[in-house]
């Protein structure tokens, strides 16, 4: 157990709705980091929050936003679904000058 | 920008034999960190290794062993015994050291294992 929690573990929806995917990160770390994987894929990064404040963007589409509130948990929102945006979305947190710890993360599978 | 570069899209090994994945970055920062991270089929990202750029003894983990050359900015993984679960996407990543950094993957070595 890695101690970062994603919910929920698998979500199907259809196209063109609004889902919202959460992470707890393990107690501490300010650091939390949001990536897609599709099938076969690596990772790409979409954004990173630290201690409640964006940090750094990757290729994160204008449908998706994301933000960690002050309790550090972080929210990832994604809007008007396409078949496309199904994929594995994981999350990680790391502490300072340590190593990222990854989530089960979230299969989400767009009809 | 940072990057990070594997050029071995696949690989593959007999059980019980030596592999070396390899792994090169770039990067004009003094102060990181290299990881190599494991993800099985059921695609949980497990961490394998780390190395501190500062350090200049290369990291171990029983089986798994890192390369390290700064000046040449490389970051190779040798698992050594190779056993049939060690079959996987492998991930090499580096992360800006303080506590802010950025966490950046290569594109994966999928790694197969021969019994």
């Amino acid at each position: 157990d890695s101690g970062v929690t994603q919910t929920p573990k698998h979500l199907i929806t259809a196209t063109g709705q609004r889902v919202t995917l959460r992470c707890s990160p393990r107690s501490g770390d300010l650091s939390v980091y949001w990536y897609q994987q599709s099938l076969d894929q690596g990772l790409q990064f979409l954004i990173q929050y630290y201690n409640g404040e964006e940090r750094a963007k990757g290729n994160i589409l204008e449908r998706f936003s994301a933000q960690q509130f002050p309790d550090l948990h972080s929210e990832l929102n994604l809007s008007s679904l396409e078949l496309g945006d199904s994929a594995l979305y994981f999350c990680a947190s790391s502490a300072q000058g340590g190593e990222a710890f990854f989530g089960q993360g979230t299969r989400l599978t767009v009809v | 920008a940072q990057t990070v570069t594997q050029s071995q899209p696949e690989m593959s090994v007999q059980e019980a034999e030596t592999v070396t994945l390899s792994c090169t970055y770039d990067t004009s920062e003094s102060d990181y960190y290299l990881f190599w991270y494991k993800q099985p089929p059921s695609r949980q990202m497990i961490l394998v290794i780390r190395q501190e750029a500062y350090k200049q003894q290369n990291a171990t983990e029983n089986r798994f062993s890192v390369n390290f050359q700064k000046a040449a900015k490389s970051f190779s993984l040798k698992i050594s015994d190779s056993q049939l679960g060690d079959a996987a996407m492998y991930f090499c990543a580096y992360r800006s050291g303080g506590s802010q950094g950025n966490l950046i993957f290569g594109k994966g070595t999928k790694l197969s294992v021969k019994p």
